[in-house]
Formats: structure tokens, C-alpha cells, sequence
């Protein structure tokens, strides 16, 4: 089936530590995207891939890092200078083609709780 | 800036009834595209409909359909005949064509309970 994965469901980091959140997809989508959402609140951005070997900063991308080495795959590392990284990360991706070229499809999130 | 807002932080609604969940946005641009998401508590974001800003008639999806009224520059929900199942955030997204950001500004959200 195609779809969305993120890896893992749940993640838990020490203070000072780096963590990497996993997203993959396999809808040959061209532009993939990573938000965080707060508890009660909706989605923000961090960063944004349309091609492969580039990306852009989001609104929050601070403490955060990208890269895109892949088509199928747009990796999420929260660096020990964000500080507050508890939140629901989701990832998402879209065809830039047809009716619904805009659509973002979202992967099932990665829930990151510092311990 | 783009900004959306949902002025609802909750709703109730009684199975079987249609309820309309309200979605105001803001933007200079005279080309985009509206979208709203429902969000159960999985976590999953679940896509509904998508309105352009250029389409003469309102999108409707199945039991979605979307309020679109360009002049006021709202986007509103409704959603007929009400199952247990809608019960869940809902949130409504906006994406600007003339820039080079293709991403999209969501609203808060409003979460919705259907009531058997």
C-alpha cells in the first residue's frame, strides 16, 4: 500500500541528547514537509523539501535539522539547542500534480517526550 | 502572512444532525486553496475536502461539504448527518499559490463531539 510512515510512534530524549524522527513515503511525491503540533493547537511548520538535496525553514525551525537525500525520505533530527522539543511531530508530502496537487497527505506522527 | 481562524474551540452536535464548523481566513492573494483536516485522537491527520479559491461551486465530499463565501473570506464545514465517528479536531488549512512556500497555515481547531 502506499502511504506515509514515521518512525517510531513514540520517542523519549535526555536533556542534551539528538534525536532523529523517520519519515518515509512511497507516493513518489516530490515535496515533503514536517510540522509540530502542541497540545490543543494546531500544526506549524519546521522545514520543507520540494526537491531532492534541498530544503527551507519553516516558521519554528530553530533547533531543528533536515536533510533530503531521497525522494522517499525527509528525516527529522531535534538538536540539544531546541529546548522544549515535547510535541506531536507529523510529517507529509504532496503530488504537486492534478486536482488535489496541493493536498498534503500526513503520516500516524511521532510523539516526543523528554524525559 | 496568511493567517486562519476557528473561533469554535468546541462543538456538539446530536447523531444524525448536520453541524457547520466555522473557518475565517486572511490573505492579500487572490489565488488559493482552502482545506480542511479532521484529526480523531490517533493523532493522524485525515484529509476532507479542498475548496480553490477560483472554483464556482461549492466542493462537496461525500456527507463534507465546504461553505466557501469569497467576500467574506470564509471556509466554513458542514458536515450532514452526524455518526459517532466524526467525533474529533477539525482543522481547517489555507495554501497561497503566488509565493514559493507550499505549505500550509491552519487554524486552532475546533473539536467536535457527536452526542448518540
Amino acid at each position: 500500500d502506499g502511504g506515509i510512515t514515521q518512525s517510531p510512534k513514540y520517542l523519549f530524549r535526555k536533556e542534551g541528547q539528538n534525536v532523529t524522527l523517520s519519515c518515509e513515503q512511497n507516493l513518489n511525491h516530490d515535496a515533503m514537509y514536517w510540522y509540530r503540533q502542541d497540545p490543543g493547537q494546531g500544526l506549524r511548520l519546521i522545514y520543507y523539501s520540494q526537491i531532492v538535496n534541498d530544503f527551507q525553514k519553516g516558521d519554528i525551525a530553530e533547533g531543528y535539522s533536515v536533510s533530503r537525500e531521497k525522494k522517499e525520505s525527509f528525516p527529522l533530527t531535534v538538536t540539544s539547542a531546541q529546548k522544549n522539543p515535547t510535541a506531536f511531530y507529523l510529517c507529509a508530502s504532496n503530488p504537486g500534480l492534478g486536482r488535489y496537487q496541493e493536498t498534503q497527505y500526513f503520516g500516524p506522527g511521532t510523539r516526543l517526550l523528554v524525559l | 502572512a496568511q493567517k486562519i481562524t476557528q473561533t469554535q474551540p468546541g462543538m456538539f452536535v446530536q447523531e444524525k444532525e448536520a453541524v457547520t464548523l466555522d473557518c475565517t481566513y486572511d490573505t492579500s492573494d487572490q489565488s488559493y486553496g482552502l482545506f480542511w483536516y479532521k484529526q480523531p485522537s490517533s493523532g493522524e491527520m485525515i484529509f476532507l475536502i479542498y475548496q480553490g479559491s477560483y472554483d464556482e461551486q461549492n466542493a462537496t465530499e461525500g456527507r463534507y461539504s465546504l461553505n466557501f463565501q469569497k467576500a467574506r473570506k470564509s471556509a466554513n464545514l458542514v458536515i450532514s448527518a452526524s455518526q459517532l465517528g466524526d467525533s474529533a479536531m477539525y482543522f481547517c488549512a489555507m495554501r497561497v499559490h503566488n509565493t514559493g512556500r507550499r505549505a500550509l497555515t491552519f487554524g486552532s481547531g475546533t473539536r467536535l463531539q457527536v452526542q448518540p
